[in-house]
């Protein structure tokens, strides 16, 4: 079973900048998370959809983060523009879906963000 | 709100020693307890979780772990450790009223000696 991809790996950009990420979950996993890990921190979930629907964004700083899973699959999470707190390593996850008990979430390897 | 915290940011266990990690959460109801392991530039691989039913959880790599309501905690133990097993650990309570959002804690950084 393939496991939650993401792209890129690594990405360096300056302030004020744009840049994008990409996920694709699990087959069949309704539900998606994007974390946002700061350097020596746990990860922070930033946004969570239920199929293409957000069920949670209030960590999601909406004045520059956005994103977005349209036909409830694949999702893009964008910054624009970008500042220096933003580096970190952005993971996204994904899980079977909400009411489903007894689910996990299975986490990509992430995209590691700095910002210059 | 839901929240979890691990008080020990690193610990510095020998080769083929005993292992306990400390997680303490805070949650209104009966937890969603998950444990990962996070190997340097990796994602996060589920160790064990715990959901309902027995208190005492095994996972994979041999670690297990132990639900107490009553002191709100989730420790992590392995009672051999190898060198692999150096990496970071995180605490999670996730939540179980729909959605499964996870809160994770800061992490406990594993050093292996030889």
């Amino acid at each position: 079973e393939a496991g939650v991809a993401q792209s890129p790996r690594y990405k360096i950009i300056e302030k004020r900048q744009s840049v994008a990420f990409w996920c694709n979950p699990i087959s069949g996993h309704a539900t998606l998370y994007w974390y946002q890990q700061i350097l020596g921190q746990g990860p922070k979930l930033l946004i969570q959809f239920q199929n293409n629907g957000v069920v949670d964004d209030s960590q999601l700083p909406k004045d520059r983060f956005s994103a977005e899973r349209l036909k409830g699959v694949d999702s893009t999470l964008k910054i624009q523009p970008a500042k220096l707190e933003d580096s970190a390593v952005y993971l996204c996850a994904s899980s079977l879906g909400r009411g489903r008990v007894n689910t996990e979430a299975f986490f990509g390897q992430g995209t590691r963000l700095t910002v210059v | 709100a839901q929240s979890v915290t691990q008080p020990d940011i690193h610990i510095t266990v020998s080769e083929g020693a005993s292992l306990e990690l400390r997680c303490n959460y805070s949650y209104g109801a009966t937890p969603y307890l998950f444990w990962y392991v996070q190997s340097p530039g990796q994602g996060l691989q589920l160790l064990l979780k715990y959901f309902s039913g027995d208190t005492l959880v095994q996972g994979i790599k041999g670690f297990e772990a132990e639900f107490k309501r009553s002191q709100s905690s989730f420790n992590l133990r392995k009672p051999s450790v190898h060198w692999s097993d150096a990496a970071e650990y995180f605490c999670a309570v996730g939540s179980t009223g729909g959605g499964n959002k996870l809160t994770f804690g800061t992490g406990t950084q594993l050093k292996v000696e030889l």
